[in-house]
């Protein structure tokens, strides 16, 4: 069966340390891969987009990578801080699947500690 | 506004009833999403409109489910006869193309159904 997996559902992490989260998918061939930021009550907002042909994208203080043989993205927050706490949530869209909607991981819900 | 909005925010109904629910996109966008999302789970696909066209209503759960775009631009989803299954919250989000591309969230609508 297709699963997408965000392996924690919680992170707890001093600030100033990296902040590393996991997506692997199953049975999917996605195009690309997108990580989106939920805050509570909030909807999710686009941070990163990877393309399939694409190993790492980097923006500001965030490092996405994209392994197709792995089947895995990683997220990376450098030096973290107390605001970036939040439910990181990834994305994909699978090649034959509808056009432009995405699959979305339960997400990892961060805690960045002062 | 510059971003997706939607209205209500909250929206309290007896099982039984009906309600609608509306979605304004980002001006210009082309492509509008609908999606709900349960308590600690990520956004789940409900239906997908290019301009006035609904290309994919795969993901809506019943018929009980209705959604429209009649100019393009503003969108309402309906649900019909609600059920207690149906409490979630509703996201809409736009994006500029069909694929490939960021989308953009509103805030979305939270539905209890007693």
């Amino acid at each position: 069966s297709q699963k997408i997996e965000q392996n924690s559902e919680a992170l707890n992490i001093q600030e100033g340390k990296t902040a590393t989260l996991t997506c692997n998918y199953t049975n999917y061939s996605p195009a690309y891969l997108q990580w989106y930021r939920q805050d509570p009550g909030r909807g999710p907002v686009f941070l990163l987009l990877i393309r399939e042909n694409e190993k790492e994208k980097r923006k500001e203080r965030l490092k996405v990578t994209f392994d197709t043989t792995l089947k895995q993205s990683l997220f990376h927050i450098t030096a973290s801080q107390p605001a970036d706490s939040a439910t990181y949530l990834c994305a994909l869209q699978n090649y034959g699947g509808s056009q432009g909607n995405l699959i979305f991981g339960k997400g990892t819900k961060l805690s960045v500690k002062p | 506004g510059a971003g997706v909005s939607q209205s209500p925010r909250y929206k309290v109904a007896k099982r039984g009833q009906d309600v609608a629910l509306r979605c304004d996109p980002i001006s210009g966008h082309v492509s509008l999403f609908w999606y709900q999302q349960a308590l600690g789970q990520g956004p789940e696909f409900l239906t997908y409109f290019q301009n006035e066209a609904q290309l994919d209503k795969s993901g809506l759960p019943s018929d009980r489910f209705f959604a429209e775009r009649p100019e393009g631009s503003v969108s309402t989803l309906k649900i019909q006869r609600t059920q207690q299954e149906d409490s979630a919250v509703y996201l809409c989000a736009s994006s500029l193309e069909w694929s490939n591309q960021p989308q953009h969230f509103g805030d979305g609508t939270r539905l209890s159904i007693l």
